[in-house]
């Protein structure tokens, strides 16, 4: 049973740049939820997809944008990098309907220079 | 406004003894409540959880009590293993809402030998 797997693992980018992280659900889910965690914080939630649609959305601003692909993997992307953004980025997923258990995969480690 | 709250940012506990991680939420609508682990360069795997319809629940050497009066929830590890040197985040949601997950700062604990 595969579980949530991300790409990339660690990345560095340039200020101003524009990145994009990849996520594919554990089997048999359906909704896709991306959180940023900066060193010595929790989890924040970024925004939930689901249906290829955009559910519910964090306290985060328009750089950061996803989308959901018919087979319910998901990226996230974040456009004018910047040093801030320096974070782990963590994909989960789960199924509709029983959406208060979340399954989250390793993280992509970004790092912005 | 952190709605999830986990004021004490370590702990320290002999191997053997009992652990105690202690969390607070404002939010009254939370009825639904989760504790996740997390090991360096992994991402959080989920512990357990409790909705606000039960005060306790348990699974092996884990227990998680509500108190719903005082905003109050809490994990119990006992014994206490090496391997439950992690640190854990206590969450909220809104039960059957498929509702974002909030994530409280996280407790480093430590387990001496």
């Amino acid at each position: 049973d595969a579980g949530v797997t991300q790409s990339p693992t660690h990345l560095i980018k340039t200020r101003g740049q524009q990145v994009t992280l990849r996520c594919s659900p554990k089997s048999g889910h359906d909704t896709v939820s991306w959180y940023q965690q900066a060193l010595g914080q929790g989890p924040q939630f970024i925004f939930q997809y689901y249906e290829e649609e955009e559910r519910q959305r964090g306290n985060f601003p328009d750089r950061f944008s996803g989308h959901q692909f018919p087979n319910y993997s998901s990226e996230l992307n974040v456009n004018a990098l910047l040093l801030g953004d320096s974070a782990l980025y963590l994909c989960a997923s789960s199924l509709q309907g029983f959406g208060n258990t979340i399954y989250f995969g390793e993280g992509s480690w970004l790092t912005v220079v | 406004d952190q709605q999830v709250k986990q004021n004490s940012p370590s702990l320290s506990v002999q191997e053997g003894r009992i652990s105690i991680l202690n969390c607070d939420y404002t939010n009254s609508m939370f009825d639904y409540f989760l504790w996740y682990k997390k090991y360096p360069a992994e991402g959080p795997t989920f512990l357990i959880s409790i909705s606000s319809i039960k005060d306790k629940n348990e699974d092996g050497r884990f227990t998680v009590f509500l108190n719903k009066s005082a905003k109050h929830l809490s994990l119990h590890i006992v014994p206490s293993q090496p391997g439950d040197s992690a640190v854990y985040f206590c969450a909220a949601s809104r039960m059957n809402r498929d509702d974002k997950i909030i994530f409280g700062k996280g407790t480093r604990l430590h387990i001496l030998p």
